[in-house]
């Protein structure tokens, strides 16, 4: 059974940059893509992007300019990083694991999120 | 404000079909397909709906989706009070290259 669990700092100070990993079992990190999602409280979800084993990454144009992923394979981890945060940038922030099917790509399995507050 | 225009509120009553639309664009649905997601009241959002009406295993057929042009829904048939829940419909956006989620639509079982 496929896992994914996101780890990092709960509390982040404003203008400081945010740095989440998540952590995969259960199947090869190799095989996939994964992505971060993240949604405000009572909010919708908002896509923040994507990355491929590969390295290379698609990042959502309004976040693009403070972003950052990775993926490690040998630690079956992917990571991100998202500087110069504000209030704003308090929500749950979810990892998902992406497939392809055709043309299309979409997030079959979610962690089960973390809160991250951006506060002083 | 989301590219993707969902209803924020759908209701129902147990043993109603009820569906929930999905309005795009050219850029968006009108050239790739959509995905829809169910997130249950505390929990992380769960794959419903793929590559426009494909069901993940352990999807009960009550729930189906379709696709026609810049607009895509989701049914869900014999409603029951477990499917009350948020729903959130997503697509990729062409030349910017991302993903954009629908504004969520709250289903109420009444």
């Amino acid at each position: 059974q496929v896992q994914l669990q996101e780890s990092g700092p709960g509390l982040v100070w404003p203008s400081e940059t945010l740095s989440l990993i998540c952590s995969v079992s259960g199947d090869s990190i190799s095989s996939y893509y994964w992505s971060w999602i993240r949604q405000p409280a009572g909010k919708g979800l908002e896509w923040i992007g994507r990355v491929y084993t590969t390295g290379r990454t698609n990042y959502n144009p309004s976040l693009k300019s403070r972003v950052s992923m990775s993926v490690d394979t040998s630690k079956s981890h992917f990571s991100l990083k998202l500087k110069s945060v504000t209030a704003a940038d308090t929500a749950v922030y979810y990892c998902a694991r992406d497939r392809r099917d055709g043309y299309n790509v979409y997030s079959d399995y979610w962690g089960q999120g973390t809160l991250v507050t951006v506060s002083s | 404000q989301s590219v993707l225009t969902q209803p924020p509120s759908a209701s129902g009553t147990p043993g109603q079909r009820v569906t929930i639309s999905c309005s795009g664009s050219n850029s968006n649905i009108g050239s790739n397909t959509v995905n829809w997601y169910q997130q249950l009241p505390g929990t992380a959002p769960k794959l419903l709906i793929y590559t426009n009406n494909q069901r993940p295993s352990g999807v009960p057929d009550r729930f189906s989706g379709s696709k026609s042009g810049t607009s895509a829904s989701l049914a869900i048939s014999g409603l029951q009070s477990e499917d009350e829940a948020d729903y959130f419909c997503a697509t990729w956006v062409d030349s910017l290259n991302y993903v954009v989620f629908g504004g969520g639509t709250k289903l109420t079982v009444l």
